[in-house]
Protein backbone atom coordinates (compact mmCIF):
# COMPACT_ATOMS: atom_id res chain seq x y z
CA UNK A 1 0.00 0.00 0.00
CA UNK A 2 0.61 3.63 -0.52
CA UNK A 3 3.67 5.26 2.44
CA UNK A 4 4.04 8.60 3.17
CA UNK A 5 7.38 8.79 5.54
CA UNK A 6 8.16 11.67 7.18
CA UNK A 7 11.33 13.09 9.20
CA UNK A 8 12.33 13.92 11.88
CA UNK A 9 10.06 12.85 13.88
CA UNK A 10 10.90 15.81 16.86
CA UNK A 11 12.86 18.90 16.44
CA UNK A 12 13.86 21.54 18.96
CA UNK A 13 15.12 24.90 17.79
CA UNK A 14 15.98 28.03 19.55
CA UNK A 15 13.50 30.81 18.68
CA UNK A 16 15.18 32.56 15.74
CA UNK A 17 16.87 29.63 14.06
CA UNK A 18 15.11 27.66 10.92
CA UNK A 19 13.41 24.58 10.83
CA UNK A 20 12.76 21.81 7.82
CA UNK A 21 10.54 18.67 7.80
CA UNK A 22 10.96 16.43 4.64
CA UNK A 23 8.07 14.18 2.97
CA UNK A 24 8.39 10.97 1.14
CA UNK A 25 6.13 9.06 -0.72
CA UNK A 26 6.74 5.42 -2.10
CA UNK A 27 4.89 6.31 -4.79
CA UNK A 28 3.96 9.39 -7.23
CA UNK A 29 1.65 11.46 -5.92
CA UNK A 30 -1.44 13.65 -7.75
CA UNK A 31 -0.83 16.56 -4.74
CA UNK A 32 0.50 16.67 -1.77
CA UNK A 33 -0.93 18.85 1.43
CA UNK A 34 0.47 20.05 4.43
CA UNK A 35 -1.59 20.32 7.74
CA UNK A 36 -0.36 21.79 11.43
CA UNK A 37 -1.64 20.71 14.71
CA UNK A 38 -1.37 22.52 17.98
CA UNK A 39 -0.99 20.95 21.29
CA UNK A 40 -4.34 20.20 22.20
CA UNK A 41 -5.98 20.98 19.00
CA UNK A 42 -7.03 19.24 15.35
CA UNK A 43 -5.26 19.02 11.97
CA UNK A 44 -5.84 22.56 10.32
CA UNK A 45 -5.11 22.63 6.48
CA UNK A 46 -1.97 24.96 5.07
CA UNK A 47 -1.47 24.42 1.69
CA UNK A 48 -2.15 22.05 -1.08
CA UNK A 49 0.73 21.63 -4.17
CA UNK A 50 0.05 19.80 -7.13
CA UNK A 51 2.26 20.86 -9.82
CA UNK A 52 5.86 19.02 -10.25
CA UNK A 53 8.66 21.52 -8.67
CA UNK A 54 6.16 24.03 -7.27
CA UNK A 55 7.72 25.86 -4.83
CA UNK A 56 4.84 28.16 -2.92
CA UNK A 57 5.23 30.44 -0.12
CA UNK A 58 3.31 31.61 3.34
CA UNK A 59 4.99 34.43 5.11
CA UNK A 60 8.15 32.47 6.84
CA UNK A 61 7.05 29.22 5.58
CA UNK A 62 7.95 27.69 2.36
CA UNK A 63 6.48 24.47 0.49
CA UNK A 64 8.30 22.64 -2.07
CA UNK A 65 6.90 19.87 -3.88
CA UNK A 66 9.42 17.12 -5.62
CA UNK A 67 9.88 16.98 -9.71
CA UNK A 68 9.26 13.33 -9.28
CA UNK A 69 5.97 14.65 -7.25
CA UNK A 70 7.00 11.68 -4.61
CA UNK A 71 8.59 14.61 -2.30
CA UNK A 72 7.53 17.30 -0.75
CA UNK A 73 9.25 19.60 2.27
CA UNK A 74 8.19 22.63 4.62
CA UNK A 75 11.02 25.40 5.41
CA UNK A 76 10.20 27.82 8.31
CA UNK A 77 12.51 30.61 8.34
CA UNK A 78 13.27 32.31 11.73
CA UNK A 79 11.26 30.38 14.32
CA UNK A 80 8.48 31.90 16.69
CA UNK A 81 7.01 29.81 19.67
CA UNK A 82 3.99 30.42 17.47
CA UNK A 83 5.08 27.69 15.59
CA UNK A 84 5.18 24.89 17.88
CA UNK A 85 2.79 22.18 16.85
CA UNK A 86 2.86 18.73 14.78
CA UNK A 87 3.54 19.50 10.95
CA UNK A 88 2.09 16.92 8.44
CA UNK A 89 2.03 16.20 4.70
CA UNK A 90 -0.67 14.14 3.36
CA UNK A 91 -0.16 12.41 -0.15
CA UNK A 92 -2.71 11.64 -2.47
CA UNK A 93 -2.73 9.59 -5.92
CA UNK A 94 -6.17 9.60 -6.18
CA UNK A 95 -7.35 12.66 -5.61
CA UNK A 96 -9.88 11.83 -3.12
CA UNK A 97 -7.71 9.82 -0.76
CA UNK A 98 -5.07 11.24 1.69
CA UNK A 99 -1.94 9.13 3.23
CA UNK A 100 -0.82 11.31 6.22
CA UNK A 101 2.21 11.45 7.23
CA UNK A 102 3.95 10.06 10.77
CA UNK A 103 4.14 14.23 11.71
CA UNK A 104 6.81 16.06 12.94
CA UNK A 105 6.78 17.63 16.12
CA UNK A 106 8.60 21.16 16.67
CA UNK A 107 9.24 22.77 19.73
CA UNK A 108 10.74 25.81 19.38
CA UNK A 109 12.86 27.07 22.77
CA UNK A 110 12.02 30.98 23.63
CA UNK B 1 -20.09 29.01 8.07
CA UNK B 2 -20.17 26.38 10.88
CA UNK B 3 -17.35 24.16 11.30
CA UNK B 4 -17.15 20.26 11.61
CA UNK B 5 -19.04 19.32 14.55
CA UNK B 6 -17.88 15.82 16.54
CA UNK B 7 -19.69 14.33 19.12
CA UNK B 8 -18.99 13.29 21.79
CA UNK B 9 -15.62 14.71 22.65
CA UNK B 10 -14.80 12.53 25.56
CA UNK B 11 -15.94 9.07 26.73
CA UNK B 12 -14.95 6.33 28.33
CA UNK B 13 -15.44 2.57 27.37
CA UNK B 14 -15.07 -0.71 28.64
CA UNK B 15 -13.52 -2.95 27.09
CA UNK B 16 -16.48 -5.00 25.13
CA UNK B 17 -18.66 -2.50 24.55
CA UNK B 18 -19.73 -0.54 21.44
CA UNK B 19 -19.42 3.07 20.74
CA UNK B 20 -20.63 5.20 18.22
CA UNK B 21 -18.79 8.97 17.21
CA UNK B 22 -21.04 10.82 15.11
CA UNK B 23 -19.81 13.90 12.73
CA UNK B 24 -21.70 16.90 11.12
CA UNK B 25 -19.77 18.38 7.72
CA UNK B 26 -19.57 21.54 7.50
CA UNK B 27 -22.46 22.85 5.14
CA UNK B 28 -22.32 21.51 1.37
CA UNK B 29 -19.70 19.31 1.62
CA UNK B 30 -20.66 15.66 0.68
CA UNK B 31 -17.69 13.42 1.68
CA UNK B 32 -16.36 12.45 5.09
CA UNK B 33 -13.32 11.11 6.02
CA UNK B 34 -12.52 9.44 9.65
CA UNK B 35 -8.79 8.75 11.29
CA UNK B 36 -7.74 7.34 14.21
CA UNK B 37 -4.65 9.21 15.84
CA UNK B 38 -2.17 8.11 18.50
CA UNK B 39 1.05 9.08 19.39
CA UNK B 40 2.69 6.42 17.92
CA UNK B 41 1.02 5.70 14.94
CA UNK B 42 0.21 9.31 13.61
CA UNK B 43 -3.06 9.64 11.64
CA UNK B 44 -4.45 6.46 10.10
CA UNK B 45 -7.21 6.71 7.57
CA UNK B 46 -10.40 5.13 8.53
CA UNK B 47 -12.53 4.95 5.74
CA UNK B 48 -14.32 8.35 3.32
CA UNK B 49 -17.84 8.70 2.81
CA UNK B 50 -19.06 10.40 -0.37
CA UNK B 51 -22.80 10.78 -1.29
CA UNK B 52 -23.86 7.96 1.61
CA UNK B 53 -21.58 5.44 -0.08
CA UNK B 54 -18.16 4.50 1.19
CA UNK B 55 -15.49 5.14 -1.31
CA UNK B 56 -12.62 4.29 0.38
CA UNK B 57 -11.17 2.51 3.26
CA UNK B 58 -8.34 2.28 5.28
CA UNK B 59 -6.72 -1.33 6.74
CA UNK B 60 -8.60 -1.76 9.91
CA UNK B 61 -10.40 -4.81 10.73
CA UNK B 62 -14.36 -5.16 10.37
CA UNK B 63 -15.17 -3.79 13.98
CA UNK B 64 -14.67 -0.70 12.88
CA UNK B 65 -17.85 0.41 10.42
CA UNK B 66 -19.50 4.00 9.27
CA UNK B 67 -22.28 5.22 7.46
CA UNK B 68 -23.81 8.33 6.36
CA UNK B 69 -26.66 9.72 5.91
CA UNK B 70 -28.63 11.67 3.06
CA UNK B 71 -27.89 14.81 5.14
CA UNK B 72 -24.05 14.03 4.56
CA UNK B 73 -23.95 13.29 8.46
CA UNK B 74 -21.99 10.50 9.64
CA UNK B 75 -20.87 7.91 11.98
CA UNK B 76 -18.70 5.49 13.08
CA UNK B 77 -18.66 2.54 15.08
CA UNK B 78 -16.35 0.24 17.08
CA UNK B 79 -17.44 -3.04 18.35
CA UNK B 80 -16.04 -5.31 20.84
CA UNK B 81 -13.85 -2.38 21.99
CA UNK B 82 -10.14 -3.28 22.71
CA UNK B 83 -7.68 -1.34 24.96
CA UNK B 84 -5.80 -0.09 21.86
CA UNK B 85 -8.66 1.58 20.45
CA UNK B 86 -7.71 4.13 22.75
CA UNK B 87 -7.45 7.14 20.59
CA UNK B 88 -8.43 10.63 19.63
CA UNK B 89 -10.99 9.89 16.67
CA UNK B 90 -10.79 12.96 13.42
CA UNK B 91 -13.63 13.40 11.28
CA UNK B 92 -12.79 15.40 8.10
CA UNK B 93 -15.13 16.89 6.06
CA UNK B 94 -14.94 18.27 2.22
CA UNK B 95 -16.50 19.01 -0.66
CA UNK B 96 -15.76 15.66 -2.60
CA UNK B 97 -13.79 16.82 -5.20
CA UNK B 98 -10.10 15.98 -6.39
CA UNK B 99 -7.92 18.39 -5.01
CA UNK B 100 -9.78 19.69 -2.27
CA UNK B 101 -8.92 20.45 0.62
CA UNK B 102 -9.75 18.70 4.63
CA UNK B 103 -11.25 20.60 6.88
CA UNK B 104 -10.80 19.05 10.97
CA UNK B 105 -13.40 18.65 13.62
CA UNK B 106 -12.02 18.63 16.97
CA UNK B 107 -12.15 15.26 17.85
CA UNK B 108 -13.48 12.19 19.92
CA UNK B 109 -11.32 11.35 22.95
CA UNK B 110 -11.85 7.52 23.17
CA UNK B 111 -10.30 5.84 26.33
CA UNK B 112 -11.51 2.29 26.72
CA UNK B 113 -10.64 0.84 30.04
Amino acid sequence: GQQVMQIPQYQHVQEGEDFTTYCNSSTTLSNIQWYKQRPGGHPVFLIQLVKSGEVKKQKRLTFQFGEAKKNSSLHITATQTTDVGTYFCAGSNTGNQFYFGTGTSLTVIP
Amino acid sequence: KAGVTQTPRYLIKTRGQQVTLSCSPISGHRSVSWYQQTPGQGLQFLFEYFSETQRNKGNFPGRFSGRQFSNSRSEMNVSTLELGDSALYLCASSPGTSGFTIYFGEGSWLTVV
